[in-house]
């Protein structure tokens, strides 16, 4: 079965916090995402990763940042974390135009 | 770039119930569809996709979803709900390997 291991299922951190979500998949899958989930507005692409130091802008971009060093690893980063930014996300591989999600990390920014 | 409507918020059967949940979508081309479910605190499980071919597909749980060209529709079915299937659906519309896009979700609740 695929596996993809988000590091933390709840977080909790202050306003102006670095903040780094990571997710590792076991599946050898080039392709790799980063939603953010909000009740009424489903999932929304923040970034993908479609091969090592390689990134693309999804929907909502502004006020995070990516970075995958490893085909293995993909790492969501909250460069100033602010309230607006409390929600679940959602780590995401694919292969074949399907894909394989994580467990969710639930932020709260407090 | 490709979207997918739900157009229920909340949909709520009773145990045994048939079950339809809608799902349209937006794309210029042949679309990849999928529906997935979300059981509270958990992440998204797959319970069918549609690539090409026959329009009725099969999925996990007894779910079944038919892809309607000249709608754009992709619904998902189930002939009795049981008490179980309460979580959240999404309808999601890809359009390759590196762009998906989900609907808002529609939340089931199931009457004993």
């Amino acid at each position: 079965d695929v596996k993809v291991t988000q590091s933390s299922r709840y977080l909790v951190k202050r306003t102006g916090e670095k903040v780094f979500l990571e997710c590792v998949q076991d599946m050898d899958h080039e392709n790799m995402f980063w939603y953010r989930q909000d009740p009424g507005l489903g999932l929304r692409l923040i970034y993908f990763s479609y091969d090592v130091k390689m990134k693309e802008k999804g929907d909502i971009p502004e006020g995070y940042s990516v970075s995958r060093e490893k085909k293995e690893r993909f790492s969501l980063i909250l460069e100033s974390a602010s309230t607006n930014q409390t929600s679940m996300y959602l780590c995401a591989s694919s292969w074949a135009a399907e894909a394989f999600f994580g467990q969710g990390t639930r932020l709260t920014v407090v | 770039a490709q979207s997918v409507t739900q157009p229920d918020i909340h949909i709520t059967v009773s145990e045994g119930a048939s079950l339809e949940l809608r799902c349209n979508y937006s794309y210029g081309a042949t679309p990849y569809l999928f529906w997935y479910v979300q059981s509270p605190g958990q992440g998204l499980q797959l319970l069918l996709k549609y690539f090409s071919g026959d329009t009725l597909v099969q999925g996990i749980k007894g779910f079944e979803a038919e892809f309607k060209r000249s709608q754009s529709s992709f619904n998902l079915r189930k002939p009795s709900v049981h008490w179980s299937d309460a979580a959240e659906y999404f309808c999601a519309v890809g359009a390759g390997n590196n762009d998906m896009r989900f609907g808002a979700g529609t939340r089931l609740t199931v009457k004993p």
